[in-house]
């Protein structure tokens, strides 16, 4: 079974820039959420994503987005980028059962200069 | 405001030995716990958890232990191994295994062999 994938695995952009960044869920997962995890921060939670809607959201400001197809893959888009929005971006998504929560992918790695 | 909170920021241990890993809490509406762990360059891999109505679960080498009245879990890894050497990240929620996951920033563990 194809675990949670996640394009590209890094990423640099110029401040001001956008970026569009993608997940595919395992199979059959219908719950997607995202991750920002910045050194010394741990992770901090941006939206989650059921059935094409969106469930729940962080704390994040306006300027990120997300949104879920009807097959379950998910992206998520930050406009007008700024250096503090360097971090690895990590997709996590769950069948909304069972005890094991939430499975991760490897992250996307953006760096904005 | 951190609810999840990792006061440790490494540990350093002698394989064969016990890992005592710390997380404290402070939302009492958090009703299931969840131990991720995470290598560098990878996302976090589902590790072991607890529901708020259990205080102790076991998987192999790997213990939780709840105390809700403390407000305190911890991670027992016996015995270490130097594979066992990574980021380890406690997280919570509020509505079961597959919701909203609140992280703490993580513990560094390195077993020396």
């Amino acid at each position: 079974k194809a675990g949670v994938t996640q394009t590209p695995r890094y990423l640099i952009k110029t401040r001001g820039q956008q970026v569009t960044l993608s997940c595919s869920p395992i199979s059959g997962h219908r719950s997607v959420s995202w991750y920002q995890q910045t050194p010394g921060q741990g992770l901090q939670f941006l939206f989650e994503y059921f059935s094409e809607t969106q469930r729940n959201k962080g704390n994040f400001p306006g300027r990120f987005s997300g949104r879920q197809f009807s097959n379950s893959r998910s992206e998520m888009n930050v406009s007008t980028l700024e250096l503090g929005d360097s971090a690895l971006y990590l997709c996590a998504s769950s069948s909304g059962t069972g005890m094991r929560g939430y499975t991760f992918g490897s992250g996307t790695r953006l760096t904005v200069v | 405001d951190q609810q999840v909170k990792q006061n440790s920021p490494s540990l350093s241990v002698q394989e064969g030995r016990i890992s005592i890993l710390n997380c404290d809490y402070t939302n009492s509406m958090f009703d299931y716990f969840l131990w991720y762990k995470k290598y560098p360059a990878e996302g976090p891999t589902f590790l072991i958890s607890i529901s708020s109505i259990k205080d102790k679960n076991e998987d192999g080498r790997f213990t939780v232990f709840l105390n809700k009245s403390a407000k305190h879990l911890s991670l027992h890894i016996v015995p270490s191994q130097p594979g066992d050497s990574a980021v380890y990240f406690c997280a919570a929620s509020a509505n079961g295994a597959n919701s909203k996951l609140t992280f703490g920033k993580g513990i560094t563990l390195s077993v020396r062999p």
